[in-house]
C-alpha cells in the first residue's frame, strides 16, 4: 500500500548481513510486521514489533524501530540462500487490517 | 502453530465463468477472514474482511457484485470470482484472525492463483 515503502531489491552475498529498510506513515501504528514470501507460495510471519520497542531479537532476525522517523528495518545475520524471497512489512491498522509495502525482493548470491 | 487453508492452490478458467476460493482454518475458530489480492511483483492489497454470519465489508473500488465473500461458518470463508475476466487473473490471499482473550493473530493462508484465459 501506498503508507508503506520499501526498496525493491536487494543482493547480498551467502554468509553476510541483509538489512532491509522500511517507512510507514501512520504514526498511530501499533505493531509492525515482517513477512517473508517465497515464489508461488503465501506469506509466512516471520517476526514483528510492537510500537513501544525499539529493537527485537529473534535468532538471525534483529528488528529496529525509529518511531519518531517511522522507520523499520530487518536484519538478517548470516544470510543463506534459503534466505531469497520477497520480504514484506505491514503496518497493523484498525480492525486487524494490514497495509503491506511492495515487498523487498531478497537475492542471495554464493 | 494455527494453520490456515486455501484451495484451489491454483486454478485456470475460461472467461465468463465463475470461480469459487475457499479459506479453511483448520485448528481455531476465525470470526474475521480478510482476503487479498496480489498482482505480480506487487504488494497485497486488502479486498474485504470477512465477518462470520455478517455481510463482508469491502475496500474501496472492489466491486462487491463481481468478489462475493461468504462466511458461513467460523472456520470457512469463500470467495467467488463471478463472470472471470482475463484481468481478474491475480494471487489471491486469505488471512484468518485468531483471538486467544484480548489478543489476535493473524495466520495467512497459502494462496491461490488464478489464471482466467
Amino acid at each position: 500500500g501506498e503508507d508503506v515503502e520499501q526498496s525493491l531489491f536487494l543482493s547480498v552475498r551467502e554468509g553476510d548481513s541483509s538489512v532491509i529498510n522500511c517507512t510507514y506513515t501512520d504514526s498511530s501504528s501499533t505493531y509492525l510486521y515482517w513477512y517473508k514470501q517465497e515464489p508461488g507460495a503465501g506469506l509466512q510471519l516471520l517476526t514483528y514489533i510492537f510500537s513501544n520497542m525499539d529493537m527485537k531479537q529473534d535468532q538471525r532476525l534483529t528488528v529496529l524501530l525509529n518511531k519518531k522517523d517511522k522507520h523499520l528495518s530487518l536484519r538478517i545475520a548470516d544470510t543463506q540462500t534459503g534466505d531469497s524471497a520477497i520480504y514484506f512489512c505491514a503496518d497493523l491498522m484498525g480492525d486487524y487490517k494490514l497495509s503491506f509495502g511492495a515487498g523487498t525482493t531478497v537475492t542471495v548470491r554464493a | 502453530g494455527a494453520v490456515v487453508s486455501q484451495h484451489p492452490s491454483w486454478v485456470i478458467c475460461k472467461s465468463g465463468t465463475s470461480v469459487k476460493i475457499e479459506c479453511r482454518s483448520l485448528d481455531f475458530q476465525a470470526t474475521t477472514m480478510f482476503w487479498y489480492r496480489q498482482f505480480p511483483k506487487q504488494s497485497l492489497m486488502l479486498m474485504a474482511t470477512s465477518n462470520e454470519g455478517s455481510k463482508a465489508t469491502y475496500e474501496q473500488g472492489v466491486e462487491k457484485d463481481k468478489f462475493l465473500i461468504n462466511h458461513a461458518s467460523l472456520t470457512l470463508s469463500t470467495l467467488t470470482v463471478t463472470s472471470a475476466h482475463p484481468e481478474d487473473s491475480s494471487f489471491y490471499i486469505c488471512s484468518a484472525l485468531g483471538l486467544a482473550g484480548d489478543t489476535g493473530e493473524l495466520f495467512f493462508g497459502e494462496g491461490s492463483r488464478l489464471t482466467v484465459l
